[in-house]
């Protein structure tokens, strides 16, 4: 089993509609984690951190559960500017490492 | 200015050849960490640096070396390139242990 699991998609998504997906993790001890945007062969830009109480970014909004493990990604009245390949992060410990879904890929038509 | 640059950024070499890829970075961190991207997978770890000093594999260093020439540099090394370690390659660098990664702009490798 992958450390990371996320749905590779993609989530095709009409222009101003709502996403969700999530990524799964196995290491209970993981401590913080992230979600991340690529566009197509470029590097990883940071989205947002999830914390436990989750939390908002206009329209992003990410949520932690650790109990079932895993964290989510929404993405209310999409752009089509959203188009990205959205990767879920978690580090592995205490000690800096992390381990990197292979992405999910949203894509908005008009 | 980037504040994780990466050199080259694209790179095409013939198998066997020796290929160095550059990462400096200007904010300050002390970890650094050297990727791989290939297509469907994942970034996978190939080595990361905590410190000058400290020189750490990932989870897949075989064919793969790197140097840590200062708190802004950390270069990988192909010493001897193959054709399945064609991919595209990311430098990152972190604050802390659980703070999150800035990447650079990425190296284009192909080994022909």
């Amino acid at each position: 089993r992958k450390e990371v699991e996320q749905d590779p998609g993609p989530f095709n998504v009409p222009e101003g509609a709502t996403v969700a997906f999530n990524c799964t993790y196995s290491n209970s001890a993981s401590q913080s984690f992230f979600w991340y945007r690529q566009d197509c062969r470029k590097e990883p830009k940071l989205l947002m951190s999830v914390y436990s109480s989750g939390n908002e970014d206009g329209r992003f909004t990410a949520q932690l559960n650790r109990a079932s493990q895993y964290i989510s990604l929404l993405i209310r009245d999409s752009k089509l500017s959203d188009s990205a390949t959205y990767l879920c992060v978690v580090n592995t410990g205490s000690w800096g490492k992390f381990q990197f879904g292979a992405g999910t890929q949203v894509v908005v038509t008009p | 200015d980037a504040d994780v640059t990466q050199t080259p950024r694209n790179r095409i070499t013939k198998t066997g050849k020796r290929i160095m890829l550059e990462c400096s970075q200007t904010k300050g961190h002390d970890r650094m960490y050297w990727y791989r991207q290939d297509p469907g997978l994942g970034l996978r770890l190939i080595y990361y640096s905590f410190d000058v000093k400290d020189i750490n594999k990932g989870e897949i260093s075989d064919g793969y070396s790197v140097s840590r020439q200062a708190q802004a540099k950390f270069s990988l090394s192909l010493e001897s390139a193959i054709p399945n370690q064609t991919a595209l390659y990311f430098c990152a660098t972190s604050a802390g242990a659980i703070e999150p990664q800035h990447f650079g702009d990425g190296t284009r490798l192909s080994i022909l």
